[in-house]
């Protein structure tokens, strides 16, 4: 069945790195992408999403590119904030559930030192 | 617009006692799911329904749970009887039929 996959955290950086956060996906058909973010005591939030090959989601200096023959949607970001400091989600959606069902990796947990 | 809303906030119960999360969609969704968040676990998809009827109810972990939605505006997610492993935040989401989801802030549940 259809997967994510991405990388295991905690991930700590300092301020101002620059981040990647893997997501690789296994799909039939063309799946729509997203990226969410889930800050303390609060649900996931929508970040970015993109819904074809070759689209680039972007928000908040966040970006990820739909890349269909490497089967990847990672998440990058030239410089990080304290305030970046979040549980990250990669998903796809599902084609052809009828209620757009989404598909959730295990999420990975970002940490910026000052 | 409000968002989804749920409630309560958080819920402490002692084991054996029934326990029901509410939760209210975004008017026009279609669709609603419920969550299960727990560290161990990740976050779990429990039921979603589309137009009001339960479509996948696979990762309802056993008999004590049980979802209704008999409108488009009301959720409920029914445990009966709690136990301590069913301790963790229970999200509801909605979505319309151009996809992507809207959380609620979630439910803590914690059992006694």
């Amino acid at each position: 069945g259809d997967s994510v996959t991405q990388m295991e955290g905690p991930v700590t950086l300092s301020e101002e790195a620059f981040l990647t956060i893997n997501c690789t996906y296994t799909a039939t058909g063309y799946p729509s992408l997203f990226w969410y973010v889930q800050y303390p005591g609060e649900g996931l939030q929508l970040l970015l999403k993109a819904t074809k090959a070759d689209d680039k989601g972007s928000n908040k200096g966040f970006e990820a590119t739909y890349r269909k023959e490497t089967t990847s949607f990672h998440l990058e970001k030239g410089s990080v904030q304290v305030s970046d400091s979040a549980v990250y989600f990669c998903a796809l959606s599902d084609p052809y559930s009828s209620a757009s069902k989404i598909i959730f990796g295990s999420g990975t947990r970002l940490s910026i030192r000052p | 617009d409000a968002g989804v809303i749920q409630s309560p906030r958080h819920e402490v119960t002692e084991m054996g006692q029934e326990v029901t999360l509410r939760c209210k969609p975004i008017s026009g969704h279609n669709s609603l799911f419920w969550y299960r968040q727990t560290m161990m676990r990740g976050l779990e998809l429990l039921i979603y329904f589309n137009n009001n009827v339960p479509i996948d109810d696979s990762g309802m972990p056993e008999d004590r749970f049980s979802a209704k939605m008999p409108n488009a505006s009301f959720s409920t997610l029914k445990i009966q009887p709690s136990e301590p492993r069913d301790s963790a935040v229970y999200f509801c989401a909605s979505s319309s039929e151009r996809g992507g989801y809207t959380f609620g802030s979630g439910t803590r549940l914690t059992v006694v």
